[in-house]
């Protein structure tokens, strides 16, 4: 079973400023993806990590604002730019495969103030 | 219609009784389904998983799967207070790997 370690685990960050946030795997994992929980809200896509590649960004997310970084199968970051309070959210990091399927890190709450 | 949708509202069981929680979902090339738990402050943890038409057993959950209906289910059989939780149905969509997640269902068992 894939075990992910997410860091930052929280953080409060000046609007106007951008935080990367990374994604460390255990073992090598085909697919890694980004996800975001507004306050009280389900998970949402934001895009897909390839290695290798530019990553794949779900409608209503662009490179710009969330670029995404996956140098090998085990790594990736994701960088929340240009912030502003709309963007404090949970931000998690998903691998596939993982245990049964699909595992997700333990998240960074994000608060910009 | 969205992708993934769990339309009811927050669920009160009392303990030791069944929560039955629904969820449909558009795609119908999916082909896999999944039932997290999440925990307040906590990331999602898988608990059942279902990729066949029917039922699905492990300890007090069964996962239902009705394909040409397009509905996934969640039984919890006595209910725990550890049980309480938001509850989120998973669609792979298409065969790209990608989850879509339903809002959730808060379920609270009450002692």
């Amino acid at each position: 079973s894939a075990v992910i370690s997410q860091k930052p685990s929280r953080d409060i960050c000046q609007r106007g400023t951008s935080l990367t946030i990374q994604c460390q795997v255990d073992s090598q994992v085909t697919m890694m993806f980004w996800y975001r929980q507004q306050p009280g809200q389900s998970l949402t896509l934001i895009a897909t990590a390839n290695q290798g590649s530019e990553a794949t960004y779900e409608s209503g997310f662009v490179i710009d604002k969330f670029p995404i970084s996956r140098p090998n199968l085990t790594f990736s970051t994701l960088t929340v730019s240009n912030m502003s309070p709309e963007d404090s959210s949970i931000y998690l990091c998903s691998v596939f495969p993982g245990t049964y399927g699909y595992t997700f890190g333990s998240g960074t709450r994000l608060t910009v103030v | 219609q969205k992708e993934v949708e769990q339309n009811s509202g927050p669920l009160s069981v009392p303990e030791g009784a069944i929560a039955s929680l629904n969820c449909t979902y558009s795609d119908r090339g999916s082909q896999s389904f999944f039932w997290y738990r999440q925990y307040s402050g906590k990331s999602p943890e898988l608990i059942m998983f279902i990729y066949s038409n029917g039922d699905k057993e492990d300890g007090r959950f069964t996962a239902q799967l009705n394909k040409a209906s397009q509905y996934v289910s969640l039984l919890i059989r006595d209910s725990q207070p550890s049980d309480s939780a938001t509850y989120l149905c998973a669609v792979n969509l298409g065969g790209n790997n990608r989850l879509a997640f339903g809002k959730g269902n808060q379920v609270v068992v009450i002692p």
